[in-house]
């Protein structure tokens, strides 16, 4: 069984930039959330979809946006990029809610912005 | 409302205990631990789940303390590849059921 899949792996961009990361779960999973890892804050909530809904999202301006596709895949998107916006991003599949199910995590995408 | 893990950083030798510790200010439905190691994903490791449910891997213990808000991992006999980052991640009691808020994480080493 595939785990979860992101797409690319490295990336430098610069300020100003937009920069769009994929995430494929694992199949079957209908639940994706999105997570923001530095060394200072951990991991931060982005948001979390299912079945092409936003149903939650976290403290981030509006630069950071996402969707769902049909297929459960989803994608992020940083527009106007900061130098503060490098970090791992993380994103975790479920087959249900975060409450009561394990999730499985991506191996992450390292955005640097110069 | 981000959860608070103490200690921050803990070093053992194999075959050492270990507990670390969760809490939070609010009311919490679940407390979820993952474990990463350096350059990977993080792991599930266990749920535990408000009313004394838990999920989760055999040889993983903890304990949750609803009315304190506070979960506790214990590490016992460790093993090298216990070694990485442990982080908690909770869920407040009434809240959204679809999101997760972690702590800073506990960095473990075990030494041979």
């Amino acid at each position: 069984k595939a785990g979860v899949t992101q797409t690319p792996r490295y990336l430098i961009k610069t300020r100003g930039q937009q920069v769009t990361l994929s995430c494929s779960p694992i199949s079957g999973h209908r639940s994706v959330s999105w997570y923001q890892q530095t060394p200072g804050q951990g991991l931060q909530f982005l948001f979390e979809y299912f079945s092409e809904t936003q149903r939650n999202k976290g403290n981030f301006p509006g630069r950071f946006s996402g969707r769902q596709f049909s297929n459960s895949r989803s994608e992020m998107n940083v527009s106007t990029l900061e130098l503060g916006d490098s970090a791992l991003y993380l994103c975790a599949s479920s087959w249900g809610t975060w409450g009561n199910t394990e999730a499985f995590f991506g191996q992450g995408t390292r955005l640097t912005v110069v | 409302q981000q959860p608070v893990q103490s200690p921050q950083a803990v070093i053992l030798r194999e075959g050492e205990d270990a507990v670390i510790n969760c809490s939070s200010s609010k009311a919490l439905y679940s407390v979820h631990w993952y474990r990463q190691k350096h350059g990977e994903a993080p792991v599930f490791l266990m749920i535990l789940l408000k009313g004394g449910e838990q999920k989760g891997h055999e040889k993983i213990s903890a304990s949750f303390n609803e009315k304190k808000q506070q979960s506790s991992l214990y590490l016992t006999a460790s093993q090298l590849s216990y070694s990485g980052t442990y982080f908690c991640g909770t869920e407040i009691d009434g809240g959204s059921n679809y999101k997760l808020t972690f702590g800073k994480g506990t960095l473990l080493t075990v030494n041979p």
